[in-house]
């Protein structure tokens, strides 16, 4: 079995600042993880993915995510926010054992200030 | 850039009526998906498609639920009669070989009433 906690349902930054977007998951084999944005109205683009080697992975649009074994975490992180930031993001886990189905996260929505 | 493509964008129906949407996966891409999202809850896998069969279904897949890949090109989910909790936006998603991105299509929003 698999699945995905979001902490936060809703982040807000003010532009410029940091933004930090939390995941961890559970997972019985070795995980492939991924960050999907969806900006209203829109379907699911994919960020980034770690699926394995090199455990920092870095995404369009500045973002980048550190997957942490022994935390069980995939944290996405983007050093200054833009107003186009603004969209809601979904961690998901998937494995080959399980077919590669998604597994999403609840979803955090990020607002950014001026 | 090769996409994803779904149709209709909104589908209204009433309930008890048969609804078929639409997705035209990326062309060389091999595993299919449909996923759902009800308003203001978390995406949940359907089911996933490979060599023209079901590899894997949820429990959200029940009886009602159908997938078919009638050509080469189109790849459609239909539910045979629609309930009001079937009102979702429906994502469809493809992947290649490597199975490990999935590109997904804009959705189709349904509403039932």
């Amino acid at each position: 079995a698999q699945s995905v906690t979001q902490l936060g349902s809703h982040v807000s930054v003010s532009e410029g600042a940091l933004v930090l977007l939390r995941c961890n998951y559970s997972s019985s084999v070795p995980p492939y993880l991924f960050w999907y944005v969806q900006y209203p109205n829109q379907g699911l683009q994919l960020l980034l993915k770690y699926t394995t080697g090199a455990t920092l992975v870095k995404g369009i649009n500045g973002f980048e995510a550190e997957f942490k074994k022994s935390e069980t975490s995939f944290h996405l992180t983007k050093p200054s926010a833009h107003m186009s930031d603004a969209a809601e993001y979904f961690c998901a886990v998937s494995s080959a054992a399980n077919d590669y189905k998604l597994s999403f996260g609840a979803g955090t929505t990020v607002t950014v200030r001026a | 850039e090769p996409e994803v493509t779904q149709t209709p964008s909104h589908q209204v129906t009433q309930m008890g009526q048969e609804v078929i949407l639409r997705c035209v996966p990326i062309s060389n891409h091999l595993y299919f998906y449909w996923y759902r999202q009800i308003l203001g809850q978390k995406v949940e896998f359907l089911v996933s498609f490979y060599n023209n069969e079901i590899s894997e279904k949820s429990e959200i897949f029940d009886d009602q639920f159908s997938v078919e890949r009638p050509d080469g090109s189109n790849f459609t989910l239909k539910i045979r009669s629609t309930k009001l909790e079937d009102s979702a936006m429906y994502f469809c998603a493809s992947s290649s070989m490597t199975a490990y991105e999935q590109y997904f299509g804009p959705g189709t929003r349904l509403t039932v009433t």
